[in-house]
C-alpha cells in the first residue's frame, strides 16, 4: 500500500467548508484512495473513494488531482458533529485477499463554533 | 448505518478467565473482521472471515479464536485473557463482492474489554 501523508491536526469554523489535505505520492495505477474518519469512542465511518475521478456522495466530496499523488476531501459545510480524527488510506481494489486496512494517524480535525 | 452490533459493550474480567465478544450483522455481508484499537498502535486486524466456517489469521492473532458458524454472527474468544489484552474491540463487515468489496468496511460500535 502506499504511504500517505496526512497533516496532524486542523480547526474549521462550524458552517464553513473544511478541506482535508492528503499526499500519496507513490500511488500505483491500480491504488485507490479512501476515506475514514473516527469520532472520539466510535468505530471508523467510511466517508468516501475514488481512483482518479472527483467523487462526491451524501457526506463529502473526494478531489484528486491529475498526477494522482495527492487528494483533498471536502466537507462542505462542516458540524460540530464532524469533529473525528480524518484518515487517508491508499488501497488496492478488487480482487485478491481480504486485508487489514491501514489507518495512520490521521488528521484530528476541530470544527469550532 | 450499516446494522452491526457488539455485544457486550463493555466488560471487565480477571486475568485467566475466558471470555467471548460476539459480533452480529443484518447485511448478510460476506466478509467479518475483529480489530483491536490501543493508544499508539491504531486498529490492528486480529481475525477475519470470508464466509462461513471460513476464518484467517490478522497481524495479531496470537491468543484469540474465531468462529463463525452463521453469516450473521462471528465470534471472538480469549480463551485465557491477559492484561495485555485489554483494549477496545471492533467488528467490521465489508460485502466481499464488486469493487471496494474489501476496502469498503463498516464498523461496530466497539466492545471496551478491561482485563484485570
Amino acid at each position: 500500500d502506499a504511504k500517505t501523508t496526512q497533516p496532524t491536526s486542523m480547526d474549521c469554523a462550524e458552517g464553513r467548508a473544511a478541506n482535508l489535505p492528503c499526499n500519496h505520492s507513490t500511488i500505483s495505477g491500480n491504488e485507490y484512495v479512501y476515506w475514514y474518519r473516527q469520532i472520539h469512542s466510535q468505530g471508523p465511518q467510511y466517508i468516501i473513494h475514488g481512483l482518479k475521478n472527483n467523487e462526491t456522495n451524501e457526506m463529502a466530496s473526494l478531489i484528486i488531482t491529475e498526477d494522482r499523488k495527492s487528494s483533498t476531501l471536502i466537507l462542505p459545510h462542516a458540524t460540530l458533529r464532524d469533529t473525528a480524527v480524518y484518515y487517508c488510506i491508499v488501497r488496492v481494489d478488487g480482487s485478491g485477499s481480504a486485508r487489514q486496512l491501514t489507518f495512520g494517524s490521521g488528521t484530528q480535525l476541530t470544527v469550532l463554533p | 448505518d450499516a446494522g452491526i452490533t457488539q455485544s457486550p459493550r463493555h466488560k471487565v474480567t480477571e486475568t485467566g478467565t475466558p471470555v467471548t465478544l460476539r459480533c452480529h450483522q443484518t447485511e448478510n455481508h460476506r466478509y467479518m473482521y475483529w480489530y483491536r484499537q490501543d493508544p499508539g498502535h491504531g486498529l490492528r486486524l486480529i481475525h477475519y472471515s470470508y464466509g462461513v466456517k471460513d476464518t484467517d489469521k490478522g497481524e495479531v492473532s496470537d491468543g484469540y479464536s474465531v468462529s463463525r458458524s452463521k453469516t450473521e454472527d462471528f465470534l471472538l474468544t480469549l480463551e485465557s485473557a491477559t492484561s495485555s489484552q485489554t483494549s477496545v474491540y471492533f467488528c467490521a463487515i465489508s460485502p466481499g463482492t464488486g469493487v471496494s468489496s474489501y476496502n469498503e468496511q463498516f464498523f461496530g460500535p466497539g466492545t471496551r474489554l478491561t482485563v484485570l
